[in-house]
């Protein structure tokens, strides 16, 4: 069974638009991240949230919101699409204090913004 | 800021060769860890090898590497490559208990019969 589940796979969206992309994780992990993928920028960082709080974020755009309703929830709101966020969108997620908080992921959501 | 510095943007390799997948850095921070991460076409990137102790080599699936303080590098090796092993490689830092792990820009290894 997946450890961490993403959706939709594929996303096709239009220039204005919103989107929610889901992601819950099963690991029992209490940190989780948010990276992009693109032809420009191969993996980039965007947030990080651990025990449901916002750690870090790299993102210049408040168009990006990170939600976490739950402990294992961290869902990315993306508003006023624009071409260039078209991209893949990982999930994933780490516990604080074990190993050397390797990261997992999950298997991505491809947003396509025409 | 923290940087992750790989070399090659495409290796084509005949199977059975060996690999060496260059990975160096810039951190300011004395408490780093580092990681290869494989990510094979439309799949999402899994974690090949992690280390943070110096000098230590770290092995997994055929694939190893040392950290070299001394030199700032995390070069990714293998003896034999399979076609297996065609993927994206990325290396990756993570700097003391914060949780951002900075990416290489990746290398794309294709290994042909």
């Amino acid at each position: 069974d997946p450890k961490i589940i993403q959706k939709p796979k594929y996303l096709v969206a239009v220039t204005g638009s919103e989107k929610i992309l889901i992601c819950e994780q099963y690991l029992g992990h209490n940190a989780m991240y948010w990276y992009r993928q693109s032809a420009k920028k191969p993996l980039e960082f965007m947030f990080s949230y651990s025990y449901q709080k916002l750690m870090d974020n790299q993102t210049a755009s408040s168009r990006f919101q990170p939600q976490s309703s739950k402990k294992n929830h961290l869902d990315l709101q993306i508003t006023a699409l624009k071409p260039d966020d078209s991209a893949t969108y990982f999930c994933a997620s780490s516990q604080p204090g074990q190993g050397l908080y390797e990261q997992y992921f999950g298997p991505g959501t491809r947003l396509t913004v025409l | 800021g923290d940087s992750v510095t790989q070399t090659e943007g495409l290796v084509t390799l005949t199977e059975g060769l060996p690999v060496k997948l260059n990975c160096t850095y810039q951190t300011a921070y004395s408490d780093v860890a580092f990681f290869w991460y494989v990510q094979h076409l439309n799949e999402a990137p899994k974690l090949l090898l992690r280390s943070s102790t110096d000098n230590k080599r770290t092995e997994h699936q055929g694939f190893h590497a040392t950290l070299h303080k001394s030199s700032s590098s995390f070069h990714l090796q293998k003896s034999s490559v399979q076609l297996s092993d065609s993927a994206l490689y990325f290396c990756a830092l993570r700097q003391g208990t914060g949780s951002k792990l900075s990416f290489g820009k990746g290398a794309k290894l294709t290994v042909s019969p």
